[in-house]
Formats: C-alpha cells, structure tokens, sequence
C-alpha cells in the first residue's frame, strides 16, 4: 500500500534561517506531488505542484521554493524564513491526471517563525 | 475561474443530531468532488468522493454526500453526530484538465453534549 511521510512534525526556526522540509512517497511510481500550506481560517493554499522529476510548478509567488530530486521526493525550501512563512504545511500525493484524482496527505509540519 | 465555497466557518451540532454541511463550487462542467476531515494537528483524511454514476455517494464513519448538478453543489450529511465528528471538514475539486485540487475554506465543526 502507499504510504507518504513528511517530517519534521514541528519545527521553530529563527527569521532568515534557511528552511528544508522533505516529503517521501512509497508504494507507487510517478506520483503528482503537492506542497500545501495551511494557515488558521484559511483553508488550504497550494504552494507548488509537481508532475515528474524537475518539474515544478508555482501556484503563488514567495519566498518559498520546491525541488523534486528524486521521483518520490519532494522539498520545500527557503534560504531566509520570514515570519509570514509560519503555518501549518502538508505534503500530499495523487496518482494524476485520469487516474484516481485524490490526494492523500501527509501528518503535516507545524513551522513557527520567531 | 473555477471556486469552491463553503459558506459555513462553524457550526455546533447536538451529539445525535443530524449534520448537513455545505459545498458549492463555480465550474462549466461537472468536476470530482471530494470531502476531506482534519484533526487538529494532523494532516487530512478522505471521507468519500464522487466522480460519475450514483448521485448518493456512501464514505468512511456513517457520512454521506448528494451531487445535485442543478445545484452545483456536494452537501456531506450525517444522521448521527458522535462527539469524535468534531473537527474541520473540507470540500474539494478536481476540475477536468487540471493536475490540482481546489479546496473550500473548510467548516469547522463542533459537536455540543
């Protein structure tokens, strides 16, 4: 079965420190990846999407950035946090255009900018 | 441009009370639909989903939700609210065409004795 881990589940970083938040996916290949950030009241706002390997997408200009090395990876950066950054992030997964359209989703990092 | 609404931020509802909580969404056609519930400091679940067939679609722990496309709407029910039903609910899209979830505000839901 596919699982999806996204770790660190909480995490208190500093404003302009640099910020790496990883996501991996087991139990399927070519995956469509997300990077959602969720903020009180607010609902889910999409950060950036992947379909294959290198290939980001950017729904929302910021000071945020997202690589994808490998095919079931997936990372979410900043070199300098800003306290705007602090929320509640969620990785997630689906299987893609034509298949299943669900996301399924990670446990979520809690990032608190000081 | 494509929306999901959710015009609820919160509702209370009686433990053993009925629960209808609502979704609309602006689209040309008919999209996938889905309802996701969040626990506090977890990351979302899916409940049920609709792609095509049987309106009444049936999801995990006793909800429901109808697809009226004369509505443009995908109301989740529940005839029996449990005291462990309480958390946030989100309603989402998939248009046709594009790799992406759209998501609704969410409705937060709290469950009174």
């Amino acid at each position: 079965s596919q699982t999806i881990h996204q770790w660190p589940a909480t995490l208190v970083q500093p404003v302009g420190s640099p910020l790496s938040l990883e996501c991996t996916v087991e139990g399927t290949s070519n995956p469509n990846l997300y990077w959602y950030r969720q903020a009180a009241g607010r609902g889910l706002q999409l950060l950036f999407y992947s379909v294959g390997i290198g290939q980001i997408s950017s729904e929302v200009p910021q000071n945020l950035s997202a690589s994808r090395p490998q095919d079931r990876q997936f990372i979410l950066s900043s070199k300098k946090l800003l306290l705007s950054d602090s929320g509640f992030y969620l990785c997630a997964w689906s299987g893609g255009l034509g298949l299943s359209a669900e996301a399924f989703f990670g446990q979520g990092t809690r990032l608190t900018v000081v | 441009a494509q929306s999901v609404t959710q015009p609820d931020i919160h509702i209370t509802v009686s433990e053993g009370a009925s629960l209808e909580l609502r979704c609309n969404y602006s689209y040309g056609a008919t999209p996938y639909l889905f309802w996701y519930v969040q626990s506090p400091g977890q990351g979302l679940q899916l409940l049920l989903k609709y792609f095509s067939g049987d309106t009444l679609v049936q999801g995990i722990k006793g909800f429901e939700a109808e697809f009226k496309r004369s509505q443009s709407s995908f109301n989740l029910r529940k005839p029996s609210v449990h005291w462990s039903d309480a958390a946030e609910y989100f309603c989402a899209v998939a248009f046709p065409g594009y790799s992406t979830l759209t998501f609704g505000k969410g409705t937060m839901l709290l469950v009174s004795p």
